[in-house]
């Protein structure tokens, strides 16, 4: 199956630096990635959807100035935290998919954790 | 924003039992997933079910669809002790550009 890798795989940070995590498809090509945050015991929440070549579609309530994304190549996105803090701390999780797929990948996963 | 609810939230059964969990959802869907998480790592693909199907089966997972009722089921049988996990249903919304809304997810604990 399609494989998705995220790296850092976790990160601890003080709080006001800025965080960079990268997502990448290893071996299909990813025409959309999508970025998730999970809180402890909870389910996945949306935070943005991005093409490659455009701009994100962030969903509401998520601030785009703080959550900058940028999907520059057809398998690799990243996603960068700035001005961090300590309410940031989640874990975050990619997904892609290829052309018309209907299964999104899932990668590892990067714990956040801002001090 | 969560579009659907799983019930149970957590389900302690013995190895051997069969788990079922359920989701509701909704809206119209193109499709609907299965995901199951272990603690703490990403997301592992079970099985997609479009909504044009009522059943599928994937080795000893069977999932049910019924569109009327915008209801799934998860069916895992003879678990295993490595079936602990969280389970999520996501839907494909239609019209939503592929994007999937989760779950709120069920924690199975399968006892040896």
């Amino acid at each position: 199956g399609a494989v998705v890798s995220q790296h850092p795989s976790r990160v601890i940070c003080k709080s006001g630096t800025s965080v960079k995590i990268e997502c990448r498809s290893l071996d299909f090509q990813a025409t959309t990635m999508f970025w998730y945050r999970q809180f402890p015991k909870q389910s996945l929440m949306l935070m943005a959807t991005s093409n490659e070549g455009s701009k994100a579609t962030y969903e509401q309530g998520v601030e785009k100035d703080k959550f900058l994304i940028n999907h520059a190549s057809l398998t690799l996105s990243t996603l960068t935290v700035t001005s961090a803090h300590p309410e940031d701390s989640s874990f975050y999780i990619c997904s892609a998919s290829g052309p018309g797929g209907e299964t999104q990948y899932f990668g590892p996963g990067t714990r956040l954790l801002v001090l | 924003s969560q579009q659907g609810e799983e019930d149970p939230q957590a389900l302690s059964i013995q190895e051997g039992e069969n788990a079922t969990m359920n989701c509701s959802y909704k809206t119209s869907i193109n499709n609907l997933q299965w995901y199951r998480q272990n603690s703490g790592r990403g997301l592992v693909h079970l099985i997609l079910i479009r909504s044009n199907e009522r059943e599928k089966h994937s080795g000893r997972l069977r999932v049910t669809l019924d569109t009327s009722k915008k209801s799934s089921s998860l069916l895992i049988t003879a678990s295993r002790a490595a079936d602990t996990a969280s389970y999520f249903c996501a839907t494909d919304a239609r019209g939503s550009a592929r994007q999937l809304t989760f779950g709120s997810g069920t924690q199975l604990t399968v006892l040896p």
